[in-house]
């Protein structure tokens, strides 16, 4: 099946520090990446779309400036939390469609990863 | 406006209690319908995808349906270890961006 891998699992760094958030696509290849966040007891809330080799768009509200995201390879997209603060700590969670994958349309089940547990302190 | 509805919020069922998670959507055109497990401090694994009406897919205890307005998620005589969030998505009007619902918690008494 699809696999999608996040690192890291779990950063805990201090305020005003960046942090990079990778997201892999594992056994398929991905020319679009999801980022999301869920606060808890809540649903995903996405961030951005990430596309391989052009600029990421973002959804309404989210600072671009914020968040950076590349998409540096078919298999690989980045977020970045510049100069963090407290109310970014989050569950940042990355989502790849599907390419081809027996069982599936072309590109039309996303798979999730892990996520990434930010708390900055 | 496109949009995702998920009833109840929560369930708790006594293990071998079956019953029915609710999936609502408004999309003008359904390109496919997403169910996904969510465990705490994990992402969201894949279940099922349905894509027209009528159509059922199973997994062990689990079975999804889909008709032109919603879909059920049927859990039959549930375990313990079945515990867990359980999201549906539709992708947007002319988009691939998914559209969630807020889940259903689901709790599992032994």
């Amino acid at each position: 099946g699809a696999v999608v891998s996040q690192h890291p699992s779990r950063v805990i760094c201090k305020s005003g520090t960046s942090v990079k958030i990778e997201c892999r696509s594992l056994d398929f290849q991905a020319t679009t990446m999801f980022w999301y966040r869920q606060f808890p007891k809540q649903s995903l809330m996405l961030m951005a779309t990430s596309n391989e080799g052009s600029k990421a768009t973002y959804e309404q509200g989210v600072e671009k400036d914020k968040f950076l995201i590349n998409h540096a390879s078919l298999t690989l997209s980045t977020l970045t939390v510049t100069s963090a603060h407290p109310e970014d700590s989050s569950f940042y969670i990355c989502s790849a469609p599907s390419s081809g994958l027996a069982g599936d349309r072309l590109g039309d089940t996303q798979y999730f990863g892990p996520g990434t547990r930010l708390t900055v302190l | 406006e496109d949009q995702v509805t998920q009833s109840p919020e929560a369930l708790r069922l006594q293990e071998g209690e079956s019953s029915s998670l609710n999936c609502s959507y408004t999309v003008s055109g359904l390109r496919g319908l997403f169910w996904y497990r969510q465990d705490p401090g994990k992402g969201p694994e894949f279940l099922f995808t349905l894509y027209s009406a009528g159509e059922e897919k199973e997994k062990e205890r689990l079975k999804a349906t889909l008709t032109k307005k919603e879909s059920f998620l049927h859990i039959t005589a549930p375990k313990p270890e079945d515990s867990a969030t359980y999201l549906c998505a539709v992708p947007g009007d002319n988009t691939d961006k998914l559209i969630f619902g807020t889940g259903t918690r689901l709790q599992v008494f032994p």
